[in-house]
């Protein structure tokens, strides 16, 4: 079936690096987008990046611009999310969305949780 | 890039209709048909439930529906469940290739 699992979360000292990871399954990687999204604590969804199919366009939130990059490893069916320079309110659950038709979250992983703390 | 605005709370009675107004702007709601709607349990993913501002995906029930009006996209629930009970969040398209949420709102069923 269709699947997204993320993985690579953890907590994490301000002015770190992590990455996050998500596996695709079930689907032909090759033919979507891919979206990072985030949820901190009791809080709404922001969304975080996407990454164009082919990996050749990226766009970001203003919030992390500049310190996150979105990749993708199409022979893998593998999407990543390099985070540096951390802050504590980049403290969230990272999801990682298909871009579906019309623009659309149509798949959502379970999410990883970031926690940036000293 | 600031976050559609959504009433933080609405509350209904069991077959009840209720109503989540979404407002943004011409750069996003009001410019493009791509206004959707997702509804999250504590703890688990969110789940489309309203695509392309009226249509639901197959398995969504019809009780669900969206709709929009210049800047402000709706989603209406009728015959309000217990199982209703849950946080709804809109998105939205926008003119810098980027997307936006509101901040959600939380559906109480008294």
């Amino acid at each position: 079936q269709v699947q997204l699992v993320e993985s690579g979360g953890g907590v994490v000292q301000p002015g770190r690096s992590l990455r996050l990871s998500c596996a695709a399954s079930g689907f032909t990687f090759t033919s979507h987008g891919m979206h990072w999204v985030r949820q901190a604590p009791g809080k709404g969804l922001e969304w975080v990046a996407v990454i164009w199919y082919d990996g050749s366009n990226k766009y970001y939130a203003d919030s992390v611009k500049g310190r996150f990059t979105i990749s993708r490893d199409n022979y893998n069916n593998m999407l990543y999310l390099q985070m540096n320079s951390l802050r504590p309110e980049d403290t969230a659950v990272y999801y990682c969305a298909r871009w579906g038709d019309e623009k659309i979250f149509d798949v959502w992983g379970r999410g990883t949780l970031v926690t940036v703390s000293s | 890039q600031s976050a559609l605005t959504q009433p933080a709370s609405v509350s209904g009675s069991p077959g009840q209709s209720i109503t989540i107004s979404c407002s943004g702007t011409s750069s996003d709601v009001g410019g493009y048909k791509y206004v959707s709607w997702y509804q999250q349990y504590p703890g688990k993913a969110p789940k489309l439930i309203i695509y392309v501002v009226s249509n639901r995906p197959s398995g969504v029930p019809d009780r669900f529906s969206g709709s929009k009006s210049g800047n402000t996209a709706s989603l209406t629930i009728t015959g309000l469940k217990a199982e209703d009970e849950a946080d709804y969040f809109c998105s939205s398209y926008t003119s810098t290739n980027t997307w936006v949420f509101g901040g959600g709102t939380k559906v109480t069923v008294l």
